[in-house]
């Protein structure tokens, strides 16, 4: 297994645009996490994912933004009529944790996201 | 929700010194970990430590759960050393502190 992997690495759009990320977990790993951070700050929590079940969304996860995980496998965050402040690095992590053992969480390169 | 917070938020040092980075959280929790952040941005685990002592190399890392803390230790720093360290804590989903931004220097 190659770890985590995210697509694509950079994107650069326009204000307005709607963008696509993709993110591939360690294939055993039941649990996908999405985190954004921006210049300084450490990670923020955005949503995760169960297998194919969306479990919790932050509040910093506005109405243009929408995650999916089909198959319980590989997941999409998609950003509508972005903005500048959507600006930021976003990371993709993945665990295997059972009800009782909250395992350790490992992260991709993550997408860096530029809106001008 | 869980409070996070690092200390120091900067540090220099030169080649060959040791480092003390230190982890207070809010409330009791089922993971903590740290981690280093390479220039390019991935993050890298350094240590899966919800409590006790883990070694690995020339770092260490304690976790007193009871106290609610963490510190990770860096002995015999080198310049590759170098980059923003974050501590991250939870019960699934992981809430960051601000980071440690170590400089050394050679």
């Amino acid at each position: 297994d190659t770890g985590v992997s995210q697509n694509p690495r950079h994107k650069i759009t326009k204000r307005g645009q709607n963008v696509t990320f993709r993110c591939d977990p360690i294939s055993e790993h039941n649990r996908l996490y999405w985190y954004r951070q921006t210049l300084g700050q450490g990670p923020e929590f955005l949503t995760y994912f169960q297998n194919e079940a969306q479990l919790e969304k932050s509040r910093l996860l506005s109405d243009r933004f929408s995650a999916e995980r089909p198959k319980g496998s590989f997941s999409t965050l998609e950003i509508q009529r972005t903005e500048q402040g959507d600006s930021a690095m976003y990371l993709c992590a993945s665990s295997w944790d059972s009800r009782n053992n909250n395992a350790e969480a490992f992260f991709g390169q993550g997408t860096r996201l530029t809106v001008v | 929700g869980i409070q996070v917070e690092q200390s120091p938020p900067d540090l220099i040092l030169q080649e060959g010194a040791n480092s003390t980075l230190r982890c207070n959280f809010s409330d009791s929790v089922n993971n903590l970990q740290w981690f280093h952040q390479n220039p390019w941005g991935q993050l890298i685990n350094l240590f899966y430590i919800p409590s006790g002592t883990k070694q690995n190399g020339r770092l260490s890392a304690t976790t007193v759960a009871t106290e609610r803390y963490s510190l990770l230790y860096i002995s015999s720093s080198q310049t590759t050393d170098s980059g923003v360290y974050f501590c991250a804590v939870g019960g699934g989903k992981l809430i960051f502190g601000q980071g440690t931004e170590l400089s050394v220097k050679p």
